[in-house]
């Protein structure tokens, strides 16, 4: 198994232009995450979405986008983008059992640079 | 919301010491959590996790204590390594939200 898989990689984009992060996971997990970590201040959730259809806004959501394709794939789209929106981003997916929440799964993220 | 706050920041022992690090969360409502280690550049990986039903859980050199009463966690490394040198986060999970402490720089000097 994949389990989440996150492209591309690597990203250099100039202010304004426009991009969609893809990200996918084989674990038939419900829940699908997006955080961006900057220095210092650990993993700040931009959006999530808790099962095929929904999604929602997470600490830091100004400037993107979300769809949640399928129940595989999350993505997540910057319609115009500003340096400050340089980041690492990851995305995440986590299921549930009777015993309650389980882990999430990250992928290995993908850098973006706003010039 | 969920606040989770994580000390130290930074974190510097000698290898074989024992290294602790703190987190502390505001809603009693969280029910889950987990702990990440995160190395340079590579994704966060779950290295143990705790449910608020268990006071503490042990896997090898780390173990996980939760004190519900006073909404604090601690991650505890025994005999650390050089490889033990990394980023970690814990957290604090309600539902399907994840709320991350800012992580801890640890570095074992051998």
């Amino acid at each position: 198994n994949a389990g989440v898989t996150q492209t591309p990689k690597f990203q250099v984009l100039k202010t304004g232009q426009s991009m969609t992060l893809q990200c996918a996971q084989d674990m038939n997990h419900n829940s699908m995450y997006w955080y961006r970590q900057d220095p210092g201040m650990g993993l700040r959730l931009i959006y999530y979405s808790a099962s095929e259809g929904t999604t929602d806004k997470g600490e830091v959501p100004n400037g993107y986008n979300v769809s949640r394709l399928n129940k595989r794939e999350f993505s997540l789209r910057l319609e115009s983008a500003a340096p400050s929106q340089t980041s690492v981003y990851f995305c995440a997916s986590s299921g549930r059992s009777r015993g309650g929440n389980q882990p999430q799964h990250f992928g290995d993220g993908t850098r973006l640079s706003i010039l | 919301g969920e606040n989770v706050e994580q000390h130290p920041s930074t974190l510097s022992v000698q290898e074989g010491d024992s290294a602790v690090i703190k987190c502390t969360y505001s809603d009693s409502a969280s029910n889950y959590f987990p702990w990440y280690k995160q190395e340079l550049g590579k994704r966060p990986q779950l290295i143990i996790d705790i449910r608020s039903n268990v006071g503490e859980k042990k896997d090898q050199r780390i173990a996980v204590t939760l004190n519900k009463t006073a909404k604090h966690f601690s991650l505890h490394i025994t005999e650390t390594q050089p490889e033990d040198s990394a980023v970690y986060f814990c957290a604090a999970s309600i539902s399907n939200q994840f709320y991350f402490g800012t992580g801890t720089s640890l570095t074992v000097i051998p």
